[in-house]
């Protein structure tokens, strides 16, 4: 089946750097999505990416639709306390099973304060 | 307020008892998902529902039902089948066409004693 590749895993960083992870796939995707998850709660949708190529920015966050369709990253700049949590992508095909999203494994986010 | 809801937050149960999940949503969706979470896991789909009275299962749908009577709500039994209840269990839902993103709950933690 497909898989996503996220990565990193994990990361350690300290308050006001830029943050960068990315997703990679084997197989082609017509919507990316990235999502933040905080302890013990539902994931958050953040962005929604429909075109490849596509740039998209929601404040701080920025995140892209890679041109082959295999891939998206998601940008944070100047990070802070409050960015800590999970950030998930996924990737969404509307052809065969529609609606069905595919998960990357999650990229765990700490900010040294 | 527009969202979806999952009750309870917390759940516990003694092995051997089947037990019921429940989700609303309000946002007038017509697909709805549910989806297991284990501790530094990503997602994994149990079951899926894209209208009423309608249900696939997913990538880990054994020991697990669901029904879909109406268009709000799609409750998740886990049965006594499943040998690992104890989880996380998300609720999404999200609408037709091409940029259908999956909005979801606040989750339910089930412990099986």
């Amino acid at each position: 089946g497909q898989q996503l590749n996220q990565s990193p895993q994990s990361m350690f960083i300290q308050e006001g750097e830029d943050v960068s992870m990315n997703c990679t796939s084997s197989s082609i995707f017509n919507t990316w999505l990235w999502y933040k998850q905080d302890p013990g709660e539902g994931p958050v949708l953040l962005i929604a990416l429909y075109k490849a190529g596509e740039l998209t920015s929601n404040g701080r966050l920025t995140a892209q639709f890679g041109i082959t369709r295999k891939d998206s990253f998601l940008n944070i700049s100047a990070s802070i306390p409050s960015d800590v949590g999970i950030y998930f992508c996924a990737g969404l095909n509307y052809g065969g099973s529609q609606g069905n999203l595919i998960f990357g494994k999650g990229t765990k986010l700490s900010v040294k304060p | 307020d527009g969202g979806i809801t999952q009750s309870p937050k917390y759940l516990f149960r003694k092995e051997g008892q089947n037990v019921t999940l429940s989700c609303e949503q309000n946002l007038n969706h017509d697909a709805m998902y549910w989806y297991r979470q284990d501790p530094g896991q990503g997602l994994r789909l149990i079951y899926y529902s894209q209208i009423v009275n309608d249900f696939q299962k997913g990538d880990i749908a054994e020991g697990y039902s669901v029904s879909r009577e109406k268009k709000e709500s799609f409750p998740l039994t886990v049965t006594s089948a499943q040998k690992n209840p104890t989880a996380f269990y998300l609720c999404a839902s999200s609408g037709r066409g091409a940029y259908n993103e999956q909005f979801f709950g606040p989750g339910t933690r089930l412990t099986v004693l």
